[in-house]
């Protein structure tokens, strides 16, 4: 079983659409999650930081269950510019801020 | 304030060589950690460095090897290539020394050296 899981996509949404993401975890002791945004050839850049029971920024709404070991990402009102690969990310336990990532899933939102 | 920088941006080797990727993390920060992103895949760990020397490895094989510098600068170096070492190498900075997630445990990346092996 993989670290991190995510549905890869892509997901084809219109714009204006609301669109969640959904990705699970193995290690029941981890810790901090983030949500990465990575662009087609560029580095990943920190979307969100998921510390609690969640945090909001604008359009984007990332939840944690640490019952269940997931983590989810909710888009609304997709704008184009939203397309992007967005990779779960969650700290290794046990110190050194080890990063273990999802594969990324794949979000294309049209006209 | 300067964000994490890398260098170079492309690299072109033959299998069997050798290749050094060199990293300066965003000001204020202490920590390197490197990464390899295959096409299609999340970055997977390296190994990360904290006050020059290596805190923690991932599953990679000795043909792996860095260093970071008194001005906390890294380098990855890379043996014996293979056909398979081609990939994205990230570089992310953050504040080490701590053992539970804070706000300071958020990690940069730079933009990366894409490395193509032939």
């Amino acid at each position: 079983r993989k670290e991190v899981e995510q549905d890869p996509g892509p997901f084809n949404v219109p714009e204006g659409a609301t669109v969640a993401f959904n990705c699970t975890y193995s290690n029941s002791a981890s810790q901090s999650f983030f949500w990465y945004r990575q662009d087609c050839r560029k580095e990943p850049k920190l979307l969100m930081s998921v510390y609690s029971s969640g945090n909001e920024d604008g359009r984007f709404t990332a939840q944690l269950n640490r019952a269940s070991q997931y983590i989810s990402l909710l888009i609304r009102d997709s704008k184009l510019s939203d397309s992007a690969t967005y990779l779960c990310v969650v700290n290794h336990p046990g110190g050194g801020n080890k990063l273990t990532f999802g594969t990324g899933t794949q979000l294309k939102v049209e006209l | 304030d300067a964000g994490v920088t890398q260098s170079p941006t492309h690299l072109i080797k033959t299998r069997g060589q050798q290749v050094t990727l060199r990293c300066s993390p965003k000001s204020g920060h202490d920590t390197v950690s490197w990464y390899q992103q295959a096409l299609g895949q999340g970055p997977q760990f390296i190994f990360q460095y904290y006050e020059e020397e290596e805190r923690q490895r991932g599953n990679f094989p000795d043909r792996f090897s860095g260093h970071q510098f008194p001005n906390y600068s890294s380098e990855l170096n890379v043996n014996a290539l293979l056909l398979g070492d081609s990939a994205l190498y990230l570089c992310a900075s953050s504040l080490g020394g701590t053992e539970l997630p804070s706000s300071t445990d958020t990690q940069y990346f730079g933009p990366g050296t894409r490395l193509t092996v032939l």
